[in-house]
């Protein structure tokens, strides 16, 4: 079974400065994928970043990157020089890959002070 | 845009009723998945399709059930309804080239019942 924990239901942050949000995961497959999608008050699901279990490099996508540390089964996500348009719920999700189903985390709301 | 598409975007209806939700995928992705995102059980994974075959079912309740068609748009069927059933339910589509490392979600469809 697979599994997502995101610690933090909300955070502030101020504008132009970094975030990290926190994601833990656990499972017994021995290669995975995580995902990342952020979910603006509209509602939609907007992808963000993705990392594999065997890539060695962490993913970066502009303003996100992802850090990956697979002996502590972490994939923080970090966003970048924030901006009010980052406000939104973030979640985590791990799944074998994008072919298969998802397992999502609880979300950490995000805000972001001007 | 994601080239997801779903309708209805809003649904209101009553306990008992009957209502079917539609889902195109994105041209040539051959999975679609159904996810419920509700206030008290978060984003579940509820079924996955791939051409026109079910491939992994999640918590789905007997009430639900699913299809994909030969055209590969999937409709999700949601029955006796209960106010619990209240949610947003996205469609989520993957699968065109290889190594896409997303699933690609639709704007959802929101259902209300009273």
């Amino acid at each position: 079974a697979q599994k997502i924990t995101q610690t933090q239901p909300g955070m502030f942050v101020q504008e132009k400065e970094a975030v990290t949000l926190d994601c833990t995961y656990d499972t017994s497959d021995q290669s995975y994928g995580l995902f990342w999608y952020k979910q603006p008050s509209s509602g939609e699901m907007i992808f963000l970043i993705y990392q594999g279990s065997y890539d060695e490099q962490n993913a970066t996508e502009g303003r996100y990157s992802l850090n990956f540390q697979k002996a502590r089964k972490s994939a923080n996500l970090v966003i970048s020089a924030s901006q009010l348009g980052d406000s939104a719920m973030y979640f985590c999700a791990i799944g074998r890959d994008s072919s298969y189903k998802l397992i999502f985390g609880s979300g950490t709301r995000l805000l972001v002070r001007p | 845009d994601s080239g997801v598409t779903q309708t209805p975007k809003h649904l209101i209806t009553a306990t008992g009723q009957r209502v079917t939700l539609r889902c195109s995928p994105r041209s040539g992705d051959l999975s679609v998945y159904w996810y419920q995102q509700s206030l008290d059980q978060g984003l579940q994974f509820l079924i996955q399709y791939y051409n026109g075959e079910e491939r992994a079912k999640g918590n789905i309740l007997e009430r639900f059930s699913a299809q994909q068609f030969p055209d590969l748009h999937s409709e999700l069927n949601l029955s006796s309804l209960e106010l619990g059933d209240s949610a947003l339910y996205f469609c989520a589509s993957s699968g065109r080239l290889a190594g896409d490392n997303e699933q690609f979600f639709g704007p959802g469809t929101r259902l209300t019942v009273l």
